[in-house]
């Protein structure tokens, strides 16, 4: 049972436009999301989180949108530069159960020059 | 400097052996967690715990063991029970919460 979803294993932007990448989620007990970024061989580290009780939350380029009532979350990253290529993950907790992340089967975002 | 340690970085394990993954943190967190990555998978949970002396399966607990005896370090173990044992281990902590923070991981590879 996947609770959480990336249902784009792959996405590719021009340098300077914008990336969105999106996350779906089924437990509404759900409250707070994280997304992270990964390279290959290497831990993931932390981008931005939101909690359940905003619908958005920005830092610098990046900034995260929640739907509650779709159950959706988004990240959006403008403007897009090559750097910015490499494994997203989305993944979401509650507080029921003590912070465990639970984590979609992300995206990879290529960004072209 | 703060942060998480995993050690090896390689590890290559015989068919039928035990073995056991290194994973120590610094930064006074109280939960820890150890999660398996497969090409092209997400992030599955293996074990985790929120305090010393106390831990949880998560969804992929079979095959695995752990241990929380002191606040800063959380070893995994993978048992011959683990069927397929080959695959990319991350070990991370956080304060209750909050954003989690990863090793640099373990490449665990049945020779």
């Amino acid at each position: 049972d996947q609770q959480v979803k990336q249902n784009s294993p792959s996405l590719s932007v021009q340098e300077g436009r914008i990336s969105i990448l999106n996350c779906d989620y089924t437990n509404s007990m759900f409250d707070y999301f994280l997304w992270y970024k990964k390279y290959p061989a290497e831990g993931p580290t932390f981008l931005i989180s939101i909690s359940s009780i905003k619908d958005k939350n920005e830092d610098g380029r990046f900034t995260v949108f929640l739907n509650k009532s779709a159950k959706h979350l988004s990240l959006h990253i403008v403007p897009s530069q090559p750097g910015d290529s490499a494994v997203y993950f989305c993944a979401a907790s509650h507080y029921n159960q003590g912070g465990k992340l639970i984590f979609g089967q992300g995206t990879e975002l290529s960004v072209k020059p | 400097d703060g942060g998480i340690t995993q050690s090896p970085k390689y590890l290559f394990r015989k068919e039928g052996q035990n073995v056991t993954l290194s994973c120590e943190q610094n930064l006074n967190h109280d939960a820890m967690y150890w999660y398996r990555q497969d090409p092209g998978q997400g992030l599955r949970l293996i074990y985790y715990s929120q305090i010393v002396n106390d831990f949880q399966k998560g969804d992929i607990a079979e095959g695995y063991s752990v241990s929380r005896e002191k606040k800063e370090s959380f070893p995994l173990t993978v048992t011959s029970a683990q069927k397929n044992p080959t695959a990319f281990y991350l070990c991370a902590s956080s304060k209750r919460r909050t954003e989690a923070f990863f090793g640099q991981g373990t490449r665990l590879t049945v020779v």
